[in-house]
C-alpha cells in the first residue's frame, strides 16, 4: 500500500530564517506530488505541483520555492521566511493506482516568530 | 465568486440526525469531486468521491451530484460527536490543469 509522509510536523522558526520541509511517499512509482498550504481558519491553496524529478510548477508567486530530487521525495524551501509563511503545509500524492484522487501527508506547522 | 464555495458553519446537530453539507461550483467543465475529512490539528482525509449525476452511497455516507445545478452535497446518517470535523469539498476541472480546488470547508458540529 502506498505511504506519504511528512517532516517536521511542528516548527516555530524566526522571521529570516530558512525553511526546510520533506516529503517521501512509498509504494507507488512517479506519482504527482503537490505541497499545499492551509492558513489558520481558511481553505487550502496550491502551492507547487510536480509531475516528475526536476518538473515544478509554481502556483503561487512568494518566497517559497519546491524541488523534487528523487521520483518520491519533494522538498519545500525557503530562503528568509516571512510572517506570512506560517500556516500548516500539507504534501499530497496522486498515482496511477489512485485515479484522480489525492492523498495527504500528516502535515507540517509552521509558525514564523 | 469563489470556484467552489461552502457555507463555514459551524452546522449543528444532534446525535442521530442527519448532517447535509453543501458545496457549490463555478466551472460546468467540472470532472469529479470530492469530500475529506479535517478534524482540528490534523490533514484532510478522504471519504468518497462522485463523478456521475445522482447519488453515490458507502456506509453512513451519501454524496449527490447535481451538474446541471452545479451544486454537490455530502450527507451523514446517524450523526456521531465523531463526525464533528471540517468538511472539505474539492473539485476536478480540466481548464484548471486537471487540478483540484478546495472550498474553504463546513464546521461541522454532532452534539451529543
Amino acid at each position: 500500500s502506498q505511504t506519504i509522509h511528512q517532516w517536521p510536523a511542528t516548527l516555530v522558526q524566526p522571521v529570516g530564517s530558512p525553511l526546510s520541509l520533506e516529503c517521501t511517499v512509498e509504494g507507488t512509482s512517479n506519482p504527482n506530488l503537490y505541497w499545499y498550504r492551509q492558513a489558520a481558519g481558511r481553505g487550502l491553496q496550491l502551492l507547487f505541483y510536480s509531475v516528475g524529478i526536476g518538473q515544478i510548477s509554481s502556483e503561487v508567486p512568494q518566497n517559497l520555492s519546491a524541488s523534487r530530487p528523487q521520483d518520491r521525495q519533494f522538498i519545500l524551501s525557503s530562503k528568509k521566511l516571512l510572517l506570512s509563511d506560517s500556516g500548516f503545509y500539507l504534501c499530497a500524492w496522486r498515482g496511477l493506482s489512485s485515479g484522480n484522487t489525492i492523498y495527504f501527508g500528516e502535515g507540517s506547522w509552521l509558525t514564523v516568530v | 465568486q469563489k470556484e467552489v464555495e461552502q457555507n463555514s458553519g459551524p452546522l449543528s446537530v444532534p446525535e442521530g440526525a442527519i448532517a447535509s453539507l453543501n458545496c457549490t461550483y463555478s466551472d460546468r467543465g467540472s470532472q469529479s469531486f470530492f469530500w475529506y475529512r479535517q478534524y482540528s490539528g490534523k490533514s484532510p482525509e478522504l471519504i468518497m468521491f462522485i463523478y456521475s449525476n445522482g447519488d453515490k452511497e458507502d456506509g453512513r455516507f451519501t454524496a449527490q451530484l447535481n451538474k446541471a445545478s452545479q451544486y454537490v452535497s455530502l450527507l451523514i446518517r446517524d450523526s456521531q460527536p465523531s463526525d464533528s470535523a471540517t468538511y472539505l469539498c474539492a473539485v476536478r476541472t480540466l481548464n484548471a490543469g486537471n487540478m483540484l480546488t478546495f472550498g474553504g470547508g463546513t464546521r461541522l458540529m454532532v452534539k451529543p
